[in-house]
């Protein structure tokens, strides 16, 4: 069965740091990856989504998340964050592109300290 | 374009009792997915309606069911509500049943079951 696991359920990083989102998953065939972001009283919001090819991927507002099959992983990274970049991050995984199912990690609070 | 809206907002029922939640998907959609995010958790996912027929379905009891109308949007139903239900659902409108389409989502619609 598929899974996700968000390593650090709130992540606090200063002004101009570096993101880092951690993100594993579990699944039996080549997986299509997902990133999500959430604002309060919103809904998601894509950033970024890995299927086949390039292993880093590039997305909205300055992101982009790696690809790792050796390490099952696919962390979210940001070189600077923005205060406007706190909010809630979301992982998510599916097995296949033919299914709106997607298997979603517990999320991570990013906090942006001035 | 009005994106993916959900009515309503909030929503209080008390245990046993019978709820319906709306969703318009984002214009020239025409596939419906439903997800329920219990507090500090991931959205899991509930179900998904393309051309008005159930295509796939999550873990969730008989108690969950939906539908969807000719012009694409969808209702979710939840009878004999329990405690446990109190959650935000959200709905995702897409082009198609791939996730080769972004998935976009709604606000969501906070349910809480007293």
């Amino acid at each position: 069965a598929q899974s996700v696991t968000q390593l650090g359920s709130h992540v606090s990083v200063s002004e101009g740091a570096l993101v880092l989102l951690r993100c594993n998953y579990s699944s039996s065939v080549p997986p299509y990856l997902f990133w999500y972001v959430q604002y309060p009283n919103q809904g998601l919001q894509l950033l970024l989504k890995y299927t086949t090819g390039a292993t880093l991927v590039k997305g909205i507002n300055g992101f982009e998340a790696e690809f790792k099959k050796s390490e099952t992983s696919f962390h979210l990274t940001k070189p600077s964050a923005h205060m406007s970049d706190a909010a809630e991050y979301f992982c998510a995984v599916s097995d296949t592109s033919n299914t709106g199912k997607l298997i979603f990690g517990q999320g991570t609070t990013l906090q942006v300290k001035p | 374009d009005a994106g993916v809206t959900q009515s309503p907002t909030h929503l209080i029922k008390t245990r046993g009792q019978q709820v319906t939640l709306r969703c318009s998907p984002k214009s020239g959609h025409d596939t419906v997915s439903w997800y329920q995010q219990a507090l500090g958790q991931g959205p899991q996912f509930i179900f998904q309606y393309y051309e008005e027929e159930e295509r796939q379905r999550g873990n969730f009891p008989d108690r969950f069911s939906g539908h969807q109308f000719p012009n694409y949007s969808s209702e979710l139903n939840v009878n004999a509500l329990l405690l446990g239900d109190s959650a935000l659902y959200l709905c995702a409108s897409s082009l198609g049943v791939s996730l080769s389409y972004e998935q976009y989502f709604g606000p969501g619609t906070r349910l809480t079951v007293t």
